[in-house]
């Protein structure tokens, strides 16, 4: 199945700092999810983004498909984007595999 | 304002009962999954379900867990009999198909002692 690779592990900000989080994949996807959880465990839709950049407020992202990989923009941080980023892909009709998740920590 | 529900939220229980999972997907989502959650394996994907037939439950260790969805409004996983390495975050989700945008309840927080 498909392997899903997120980098950094682990990433600690200063307030109103930029940062930039990858996720690789081992295959093709046609379906990618980039996910924020929040320290109460909740998973938060961010994007739905099988290709293409978009944009949401302070936080955008790209993937291109034709390279296996998406990327996750934070511009401006703040204490509450805090948190664990996950991003998730699968192909056809198999469903998400995660991957391991960027663990961001934004300090005041 | 559409949202996968999921009961209970939390669910303390002692090792060897039943522990039953309930999941409302949102209306009119065809596909329903369920994940795990642990520190050390991550999130990982135990059942789902498209159109209310199971599609794939390798994930799950059959002999103490089933899933079924007995109708398009319910959703449950099942533990039988429950055990301390089973404490975890248990998520289900819904979506349009499995290779459209999925969305996440609030997941069940189980420890079992």
């Amino acid at each position: 199945g498909i392997q899903v690779e997120q980098s950094p592990p682990d990433l600690i900000l200063q307030e109103g700092a930029n940062s930039t989080l990858r996720c690789n994949f081992s295959d093709s996807v046609n379906n990618l999810q980039w996910f924020h959880q929040n320290p109460w465990g909740q998973l938060i839709n961010l994007f739905y983004i099988p290709s293409g950049t978009k944009q949401n407020g302070r936080l955008s992202a790209t993937t291109v498909a034709t390279e296996r990989y998406s990327l996750l923009y934070i511009s401006s941080s703040q204490t509450t984007d805090s948190g664990v980023y996950f991003c998730a892909g699968n192909s056809g009709n198999t469903p998400l595999v995660f991957g391991k998740g960027t663990r961001l920590s934004v300090i005041a | 304002d559409a949202r996968v529900t999921q009961t209970p939220r939390h669910k303390v229980t002692e090792m060897g009962q039943e522990v039953t999972m309930r999941c409302q997907p949102i209306l009119g989502h065809n596909t329903v999954f369920w994940y795990r959650q642990t520190m050390m394996q991550g999130l990982e994907l135990l059942a789902y379900f498209r159109n209310r037939a199971p599609l794939d439950d390798s994930g799950m260790p059959k002999d103490r867990f089933s899933a079924e969805m007995p109708d398009a409004t319910l959703a449950t996983l099942k533990i039988q009999p429950s055990e301390p390495r089973d404490s975890a975050v248990y998520f289900c989700a819904s979506g349009w198909e499995s290779n459209t945008e999925a969305f996440f309840g609030q997941g069940t927080r189980l420890t079992v002692v």
